[in-house]
């Protein structure tokens, strides 16, 4: 069965920490969304990954095939990045919109 | 900036009522999803859409769910028959391309649906 886990569950961070927030995932999974849901409710997509690193802005994401862990890294924290982060697998056959997302990692960035 | 909208944001019940959640994906978006996430728990997957059919669905889809694009721009995912655990956000999401090819997803606000 597909999983995908993340740890940690919860995470308070001082603005201008660096933060990091891993993902674990089964065989199977062959790509990883990181995915931003917001207090509101909302979820906004940050990255999809199959192999290697990506960055935008303040945010870095990497993902190790062999090892099948991801890390979201976010530089310089500020509290407008208080959010729930999840991880989501993906695999290539089918409608890919099947995933199989993580519980979250709940994050609160102090100023 | 172009967005997938959802209506009602907040719905509201009675156990055995039909419901219908609504959805505007991006215009020129084909692939549409819904997924759902009870109150503390994960997000899940329910149905993918393309080309008019379903493409994929969980286990959670069952005859109770159906899900249509009646004109050119809604998305609808109905509920025939609501239970008390089917109180959860609703989230419609879709991309333009196989999400392998282009790696985005674009999700709604959310509509919220609570069963009395």
């Amino acid at each position: 069965k597909n999983e995908v886990e993340q740890s940690p569950q919860n995470l308070t961070a001082q603005e201008g920490e660096f933060i990091t927030i891993n993902c674990s995932y089964s065989v199977g999974i062959s790509a990883l969304h990181w995915l931003q849901q917001h207090p509101g409710g909302g979820i906004v997509s940050l990255f999809m990954l199959s192999s290697g690193k990506k960055k935008h802005g303040r945010l870095i994401a990497t993902i190790n095939i062999q090892e099948k862990h991801s890390s979201l890294h976010i530089t310089a924290s500020h509290p407008r990045d208080s959010a729930v982060y999840i991880c989501a697998g993906m695999n290539y056959g089918g409608s890919q919109g099947n995933l199989i997302f993580g519980k979250g990692t709940k994050l609160s960035v102090k100023p | 900036e172009p967005e997938v909208t959802q209506t009602p944001s907040h719905q509201v019940t009675q156990m055995g009522q039909e419901v219908i959640l609504r959805c505007v994906p991006i215009s020129n978006h084909l692939y549409f999803y819904w997924y759902r996430q009870i109150l503390g728990q994960k997000v899940e997957f329910l149905v993918s859409f393309y080309n008019n059919e379903i493409s994929e669905k969980s286990e959670i889809f069952d005859d109770q769910f159906s899900v249509e694009r009646p004109d050119g721009s809604n998305f609808t995912l109905k509920i025939r028959s609501t239970k008390l655990e089917d109180s959860a956000m609703y989230f419609c999401a879709s991309s333009e391309d196989r999400i392998i090819n282009t790696g985005e997803l674009f999700f709604g606000e959310g509509s919220r649906l609570t069963v009395l």
